[in-house]
């Protein structure tokens, strides 16, 4: 079946810090590749997204690459702000399904 | 209004209540969704609804009843809660995954549940 690995957290950074959060999966066929964030208090919103192979998604300093051959689409940001402090979600949709997969969240924390 | 609204924000309820959750989206989008999400455990889908019809429904016990009564809105009656019911439930709306849009979800910022 479908599944999102992702680093467990707390990831701690120092404000400036270069940011790298794992994302792998399994998956039949070709899946759309999505991050999503949870700043304290609020939903999840839609950081980034990447619906083919070597697509990159990006948004706001973030980059995520969708990898097919190491199946991978890992988070990355050059330099992290204190305001970035948040939960990450990577998850994955399979074409045509109503079902999105989502990994269990990578905390992180930025210091200023 | 613009988004995904929940109402409401916060409740706490004894597990002899009977109470709803209402969620509203404005995006006009025609997918809808409940998610329980609870402290160190992986975000749980729990309804589907599509064209306001149920798609999805993930061994959810009966005492979370859901009810769409149109494309813009999506309800959660619950009643004879147990405290481990006690969570954030989110609620989120995204177009038919069928469409080119690529099926990314817009969430509501939550209610949070606690059950005495």
């Amino acid at each position: 079946g479908n599944s999102v690995t992702q680093m467990e957290g707390p990831v701690t950074l120092s404000e400036e810090a270069f940011l790298t959060i794992n994302c792998t999966y399994t998956a039949t066929g070709y899946p759309s590749l999505f991050w999503y964030v949870q700043y304290p208090g609020e939903g999840l919103q839609l950081l980034l997204k990447a619906t083919k192979a070597d697509d990159k998604g990006s948004n706001k300093g973030f980059e995520a690459t969708y990898r097919k051959e190491t199946t991978s689409f890992h988070l990355e940001k050059g330099s992290v702000q204190v305001s970035d402090s948040a939960v990450y979600f990577c998850a994955l949709r399979n074409t045509g399904g109503f079902k999105t997969i989502f990994g269990a969240g990578t905390r992180l924390f930025v210091k200023a | 209004e613009t988004g995904v609204t929940q109402t409401p924000r916060h409740l706490v309820m004894g597990m002899t209540n009977k109470k709803s959750l209402k969620c509203e989206q404005h995006l006009g989008h025609n997918a809808m969704y409940w998610y329980k999400q609870s402290a160190k455990k992986p975000l749980e889908l729990m309804f589907v609804y599509s064209l306001e019809e149920r798609v999805e429904n993930n061994s959810v016990p009966s005492r979370f009843s859901p009810e769409c009564p149109n494309s813009s809105h999506l309800f959660l009656h619950l009643h004879t809660l147990q405290p481990e019911d006690s969570a954030l439930y989110l609620c989120a709306s995204s177009q038919d995954p069928s469409g080119r849009t690529g099926g990314e979800q817009f969430f509501g910022p939550g209610t949070r549940l606690t059950v005495l």
